[in-house]
């Protein structure tokens, strides 16, 4: 079963609008942490913003916040004032157990995002 | 922030030859590095928690006599591609925590992208 569900194959905003790209997850854990990266055309993976699953406010990083409903199991990304630099594929990834070294990030399908001038 | 490199950026090889690709924690220490590996328009998918000073974990369907890795130091580990055909054609990237970090941090690599002709 998928642990990280995104939806939203691609999306489009306009510039200075603000976005929300979903994410649902999957864990039976108590203990896991969310995150959301950022991967322009170049490759590298750019971290943007983290929930603890204990985490009683939601994060937020600038332009980013993130919206984690923790009994829907959801953790959508929120990016205001969209920038034409926003233009990119989005992964929300998550780590079940965090306190251990060993646990690899599992990542959802991505979500293409296009800002439009 | 804490910088992880992969060494190198791009390999263009024939069919049959072997390839390394070095992925290094330049300025923290980490026993425990992950290989992903992304197809073109997908996802990152784990092919391995490398540890180090022991073997490497593969995931379900990767071979462990084709993608060699090796984490001989708690600042590098490596990954060779045996006898590289055109389907491993890919682009492969590592990803490091730091053991002395928080909860939230996970560094990535900035991708070795693999041609194999």
């Amino acid at each position: 079963a998928q642990k990280i569900t995104q939806t939203q194959p691609g999306m489009f905003v306009q510039e200075k609008e603000a976005v929300t790209l979903d994410c649902t997850y999957d864990t039976s854990d108590q203990s896991y942490g969310l995150f959301w990266y950022k991967q322009p055309s170049s490759g590298e993976m750019i971290f943007l913003i983290y929930q603890g699953s204990y985490d009683e406010q939601n994060a937020t990083e600038g332009r980013y916040s993130l919206n984690f409903q923790k009994a829907r199991k959801s953790a959508n990304l929120v990016i205001s004032a969209s920038q034409l630099g926003d233009s990119a594929m989005y992964f929300c990834a998550m780590r079940e157990a965090p306190s251990s070294g060993n646990t690899p990030l599992v990542f959802g399908k991505g979500t293409r995002l296009s800002v439009i001038a | 922030g804490a910088v992880v490199s992969q060494h190198p950026s791009r390999v263009i090889c024939k069919s049959g030859t072997s390839v390394k690709i070095e992925c290094r924690s330049l300025d923290f220490q980490a026993t425990t590095m992950f290989w992903y590996r992304q197809f073109p328009k997908q996802s990152l998918m784990l092919m391995a928690t490398s540890n180090e000073g022991s073997k490497a974990t593969y995931e379900q369907g990767v071979e462990k006599d084709k993608f060699l890795i090796n984490h001989a130091s708690l600042t590098l580990s490596t990954l060779t591609v045996t006898s590289a055909h055109p389907e491993d054609s890919s682009f492969y990237i590592c990803s490091a925590r730091d053991q002395a970090g928080g909860l939230n941090e996970q560094f990535f690599g900035p991708g070795t992208r693999l041609t194999v002709l």
